[in-house]
């Protein structure tokens, strides 16, 4: 099966600090897109950051960046000078073609005051 | 950036009777679109797969006779849930992709509760 693994149920962290979430996954296709999505208590999905699987930069989106690991199958997202407003469940995805996303299990993030 | 919407948010319906959940892309086209359901503290699960025009494609474990599926415009596609029970009751939410840069985009999801 072509999962996503997310190794981190819950996470906290400082406001004004740091914070990396983890996700590995399995495919066997060359070419996929990768997506970190935030779920806030409104249950609406938010695209945070996305990364072509054939750009070998790192995708960054503000205080959002990503460490790309193609060989390892490594999407870790770091979230800098966290916010009360990153509070959030945090979904890893997959995506091949016009396939659907395969989600992770999620982590659930809280940043603390 | 591209527009889904969901109706209703939220819907409460006595055991047995059937309830249809619309999904529509706003500012695009969506040729294909996706319905999961999220339990409580849970991740999102693929129900459905439905191209405009065709019959959906079922996720193992989903009956298809239970979740109708109609995606007849390429801006509208619907979920009816015939027969509700409680155990139905969860959050389900939409998702369309078309133009081609390989994005979902996500309604706001409906809460069903079956009494």
């Amino acid at each position: 099966a072509q999962t996503v693994t997310q190794s981190q149920p819950e996470m906290s962290v400082q406001e004004a600090e740091t914070v990396t979430l983890s996700c590995t996954y399995d495919t066997s296709e060359s070419n996929y897109y990768l997506f970190w999505y935030k779920q806030p208590p409104s249950r609406q999905m938010i695209l945070v950051i996305r990364q072509e699987a054939y750009k070998q930069q790192n995708a960054t989106e503000n205080r959002f960046s990503v460490n790309f690991q193609k060989a390892a199958k490594s999407f870790s997202l770091k979230i800098s000078d966290s916010q009360l407003g990153d509070t959030a469940m945090y979904f890893c995805a997959r995506r091949s073609g016009n396939t659907p996303l395969v989600f992770g299990k999620g982590t659930r993030l809280s940043v603390i005051a | 950036g591209a527009v889904v919407s969901q109706h209703p948010s939220r819907v409460i319906c006595k055991s047995g009777t059937s309830v249809k959940i619309e999904c529509r892309s706003l500012d695009f086209q969506a040729t294909t679109m996706f319905w999961y359901r999220q339990f409580p503290k849970q991740s999102l699960m693929l129900m459905a797969t439905s191209n405009e025009g065709s019959k959906a494609t079922y996720e193992q474990g989903v009956e298809k006779d239970k979740f109708l599926i109609n995606h007849a415009s390429l801006t509208l596609s619907t979920l009816t849930v015939t027969s509700a029970h409680p155990e139905d009751s969860s959050f389900y939410i939409c998702s369309a992709s078309g133009g081609g840069n390989n994005e979902q985009f996500f309604g706001p999801g409906t809460r069903l509760t079956v009494l």
